[in-house]
C-alpha cells in the first residue's frame, strides 16, 4: 500500500516569502495531521482535519499559516509571510478515524527560511 | 493536558550492549504510549505501542518497553544493539478520552548513537 506521500522534500526560502506544502494521505483514511518539527525538539500538532473539516487548529498560528483539505483527500499547508523561526520540518500524518494507534508519517518537507 | 520527558538527549552505546532509553509522562486521563523512530532524512516509524493490557510490549526491530503506571513511566529497552539501530527516537503520549484522539504530544527525542 501507498504511504503518505509529500512535497517538496525540501524548500529554501528568504523571510517573508511564502511556501506551500503538499500532501497525499494513505487511500481511505479520513484523517490527517500536520505537525511541525523544529530541529532539536519533537514534532508538535499544528491542525488535524477529519474529512474536509478542522478537528483541533489550536496551535496553528493563524496571523500567517494556513491550512486546507478540499474535498476531504490531499491537504495544503502555507506559511505567508515565512520568518526565520519557520525554518522546521513539516510533516503530514493520516489514519483511519480515531485510530491513533495506526498513525502513518510522510517524510516529511523540510523548509529553510533565510 | 499531557506532557512527556526524556531524559537524555544522547545515548552513546557500543554495539551489542543493552540500551534503554527512559520516557516520562504527565496526565490526569489514561493514556495510550507510544515509540517512534526516526531515521536520518526519513518521517516517524511507529516502533511499539501501549494500549492497554500487559505492560510489557513488545516491538519491531527487537525493541521492547515496559509502562509503569504508577511511576508514569514507559522506558525503551534493547537487549543488544546494531549499528542500524544508529537513529533519534521520541516517546509519545495521547489521550484516550479526547474527543479527536489525534493529539499525539512528543517528548524532544533522544538521539542514539552506536559506535562498533
Amino acid at each position: 500500500e501507498a504511504g503518505v506521500a509529500q512535497s517538496p522534500r525540501y524548500k529554501i526560502i528568504e523571510k517573508r516569502q511564502s511556501v506551500a506544502f503538499w500532501c497525499n494521505p494513505i487511500s481511505g483514511h479520513a484523517t490527517l495531521y500536520w505537525y511541525q518539527q523544529i530541529l532539536g525538539q519533537g514534532p508538535k500538532l499544528l491542525i488535524q482535519f477529519q474529512n474536509n473539516g478542522v478537528v483541533d487548529d489550536s496551535q496553528l498560528p493563524k496571523d500567517r499559516f494556513s491550512a486546507e483539505r478540499l474535498k476531504g483527500v490531499d491537504s495544503t499547508l502555507k506559511i505567508q509571510p515565512a520568518k526565520l523561526e519557520d525554518s522546521a520540518v513539516y510533516l503530514c500524518a493520516s489514519s483511519l478515524p480515531s485510530r491513533i494507534e495506526k498513525l502513518f508519517f510522510g517524510s516529511g518537507t523540510q523548509l529553510s527560511v533565510l | 493536558a499531557q506532557s512527556v520527558t526524556q531524559l537524555d538527549s544522547q545515548v552513546p552505546v557500543f554495539e551489542e550492549a543493552p540500551v534503554e532509553l527512559r520516557c516520562n509522562y504527565s496526565s490526569s486521563v489514561s493514556v495510550y504510549l507510544f515509540w517512534y523512530v526516526q531515521y536520518p532524512n526519513q518521517g516517524l516509524q511507529l516502533l511499539l505501542k501501549y494500549l492497554s493490557g500487559s505492560t510489557l510490549v513488545k516491538g519491531i526491530n527487537g525493541f521492547e518497553a515496559e509502562f509503569n503506571k504508577s511511576q508514569t513511566s514507559f522506558h525503551l529497552r534493547k537487549p543488544s544493539v546494531h549499528i542500524s539501530d544508529t537513529a533519534e527516537y521520541f516517546c509519545a503520549v495521547s489521550d484516550i478520552y479526547g474527543g479527536s484522539q489525534g493529539n499525539l504530544i512528543f517528548g524532544k527525542g533522544t538521539k542514539l548513537s552506536v559506535k562498533p
